[in-house]
């Protein structure tokens, strides 16, 4: 059985680093794009970017590069988005996503609420 | 960037209505054009992509159409549990995906 099992809620200040994490299982990890979405409190949906595990293919969508970091690692298949300096408005729910197709998922994780403030 | 602007963004409807929901793109993409439904609470669920394709094991009520710039999904005939919110997506533009803003669907 494919499922993502993401990391717990965080709570956290203003400048802090974070890492959260996406456990992938019931499938071959190298093989499927994982992406991530940004769901800001009470807001639609944003594509933050995307990332092969296979070939460490990394893409951003441009209003997100720079502020987090896509990375995976296949030995404990998980795909990771980090932060180095949080702010307020990196406040969200962040979930990911398998990509048969990097046009396509076909399985979500549960969601990760992400808190910022000081 | 290519800009989705989706309407409307709230819809109240009754059981056994048919819905329909428009995304508009600020340029020609093609086909390439998914709809999400979330529910509140819970992570989006693919239910058509390229723009008339039925994501398989979604029921046959839901379908989409269109091209280039204009598309539409619709509900054909509402059920309880398609109380959601729903998001057209387009992917023409990798890796600037966009979404619409969003339709919430209320069932009166």
């Amino acid at each position: 059985e494919v499922q993502l099992v993401q990391s717990g809620a965080e709570v956290k200040k203003p400048g802090e680093s974070l890492k959260i994490s996406c456990k992938a299982s019931g499938y071959s990890f190298p093989s499927f794009w994982i992406g991530w979405v940004r769901q800001m409190p009470g807001k639609g949906l944003e594509w933050i970017g995307i990332i092969h595990p296979g070939d460490s293919d990394i893409r951003y969508n441009p209003s997100f590069q720079g502020q987090v970091i896509i990375s995976a690692s296949n030995s404990f298949t998980t795909a990771y988005l980090q932060w180095n300096s949080l702010k307020a408005s990196d406040t969200a729910i962040y979930y990911c996503a398998r990509y048969p197709i990097i046009t396509q998922p076909d399985y979500w994780g549960q969601g990760t609420l992400v808190a910022v403030s000081s | 960037d290519i800009q989705m602007t989706q309407s409307p963004s709230t819809l109240s409807a009754s059981v056994g209505d048919r819905v329909t929901i428009t995304c508009q793109a600020s340029q020609d993409i093609s086909n390439h054009l998914s709809w999400y439904q979330q529910r509140p609470g819970k992570a989006p669920n693919l239910l058509i992509y390229d723009a008339s394709n039925l994501k398989t094991g979604v029921p046959s009520r839901f379908s989409g159409s269109g091209s280039g710039t204009h598309f539409t999904f619709t509900i054909s005939s509402l059920q309880p549990e398609d109380s959601a919110t729903y998001y057209c997506q387009q992917y023409d533009n990798l890796p600037l995906y966009t979404f619409g803003q969003g339709t919430k669907l209320e069932i009166k």
